[in-house]
């Protein structure tokens, strides 16, 4: 199984930061990634698929960069809803597998 | 807009059988990839595997041996049933569309399964 190490697995941020929060693969994976925001008691929610793409309705200041196995996600300039926890997840492989997430707190 | 829920028994004992059912509403489940995916309490995202609504299907390998999905599109719903379970498979259990770029792009809100005696 192709394995997902997210870094840094916590932060604390202040509103208005720009954060980067890293997602390396085992192997390569193209830019079969997507990245999840999950606040707690709600399903994960959609940001970037493709590694790159934005979701719709999915705020701009919302990016993704990266390919093959080094990903990053950022956030411009945090606002106090973007506290929450992050998922990478690659799709290349009939295996789906997801990084052990990255908490982002307010500081 | 399409919309998943999910429902199932809260509680299941060891050893016998967790069933779930995701209903699609707003939309058809005659396309797409249908999946599920579950999360033990305070930790992480663990894959299961998802339907096509023709009826193939794709397992995570570590429950393999204990899962099946079905479909029933006459009702826009599919299933998930794991047999033999444990107190390792209480988790909050959801169902997902795997929409744009195979990515989930659309999740029901879960339902917390419980394995306890």
């Amino acid at each position: 199984a192709i394995q997902l190490t997210q870094s840094p697995s916590s932060l604390s941020a202040s509103i208005g930061d720009r954060v980067t929060i890293t997602c390396r693969t085992s192997q390569g994976i193209g830019s079969a990634l997507a990245w999840y925001q999950q606040k707690p008691g709600k399903p994960p929610k959609l940001l970037i698929y493709d590694a790159s793409s934005l979701e719709s309705g999915v705020p701009s200041r919302f990016s993704g960069s990266g390919s093959g196995t080094d990903f990053t996600l950022t956030i411009s300039s945090l606002q106090p809803e973007d506290f929450a926890t992050y998922y990478c997840q690659q799709f290349n492989s009939y295996l789906i597998t997801f990084g052990q997430g990255t908490r982002l707190e307010i500081k | 807009q399409v919309q998943l829920q999910e429902s199932g028994p809260g509680l299941v004992k060891p050893s016998e059988t967790l069933s779930l059912t995701c209903t699609v509403s707003g939309g058809s489940i005659n396309s797409y990839y249908w999946s599920w995916i579950r999360q033990p309490p305070g930790k992480g995202l663990e894959y299961i595997g998802y339907i096509y609504y023709s009826g193939g299907t794709n397992y995570n390998p570590s429950l393999k041996s204990r899962v099946t999905f079905s479909v029933e599109t006459s009702k826009n719903q599919f299933s998930l049933r794991l047999t033999s379970v444990t107190a390792a498979d209480t988790a909050v259990y959801y169902c997902a569309r795997a929409g744009v770029a195979d990515a989930f792009d659309i999740w029901g809100q879960g339902t917390m399964v419980t394995v306890s005696s």
